[in-house]
């Protein structure tokens, strides 16, 4: 079975602190995404890596940056914590064909104080 | 850009009854059709995935058509039981390899 695991199922960080979200995926997959769902707003995708070192802008990368240095794992990285920024983060993984479905870890909710 | 569209928002129905969940995409330029299943506070998890030039997929009781040129899916749920009760997502991959998803319905199945 596919595993993706998140480093946290809650966090809980001040304004303007540094933050780093981790996920690691077992199926040597190519392509790996980070998204943040808020009600109302739905999933929006935040960034993409479709290769160890390679990245690429979603809808709302603004606020945002990303790391892959190893093809497993995938970090986001708020560089400064804001309110709004206070959301459930999802991380997937999938293959690099159409026909390979994403296969999603648990979730962070992260909590802005 | 592609935008999808659920209805309805949110669907509650008593136990046995089989139901409809439609997704609608507005631009028909898609790779494939996802159906995805979360439960509350927990990550999503697939259901079926329907590839453009497929009409549909069937995975024990649940079915979902594609028809490409109208932008329209449907999630066909027989015979519902309260376990089925979650959100269910769709989302379509474009181009990019992103996939764009609609805001879900939001399904409770009463015993």
């Amino acid at each position: 079975d596919v595993k993706v695991t998140q480093s946290s199922r809650y966090l809980v960080k001040r304004t303007g602190e540094k933050v780093f979200l981790e996920c690691v995926q077992d199926m040597d997959h190519e392509n790996m995404f980070w998204y943040r769902q808020d009600p109302g707003l739905g999933l929006r995708l935040i960034y993409f890596s479709y290769d160890v070192k390679m990245k690429e802008k979603g809808d709302i990368p603004e606020g945002y940056s990303v790391s892959r240095e190893k093809k497993e794992r995938f970090s986001l990285i708020l560089e400064s914590a804001s309110t709004n920024q206070t959301s459930m983060y999802l991380c997937a993984s999938s293959g690099a064909g159409t026909t390979d479905t994403q296969y999603f870890g648990p979730g962070t909710r992260l909590t802005v104080l | 850009k592609q935008e999808v569209t659920q209805i309805p928002a949110a669907l509650s129905v008593p136990e046995g009854e089989n139901l409809v969940l439609n997704c609608s995409f507005t631009d028909s330029a898609i790779y494939n059709l996802q159906w995805f299943r979360q439960d509350p506070g927990k990550g999503l998890t697939s259901l079926l995935l329907i590839q453009s030039s497929q009409r549909e997929q069937t995975s024990g009781r649940l079915n979902a058509s594609l028809d490409k040129s109208s932008g329209r899916s449907t999630l066909y749920i027989a015979a519902s039981q309260p376990g089925d009760s979650a959100t269910y997502l769709c989302a379509v991959l474009n181009a990019g390899n992103m996939l764009t998803f609609g805001g879900g319905t939001r399904l409770m199945v009463k015993p």
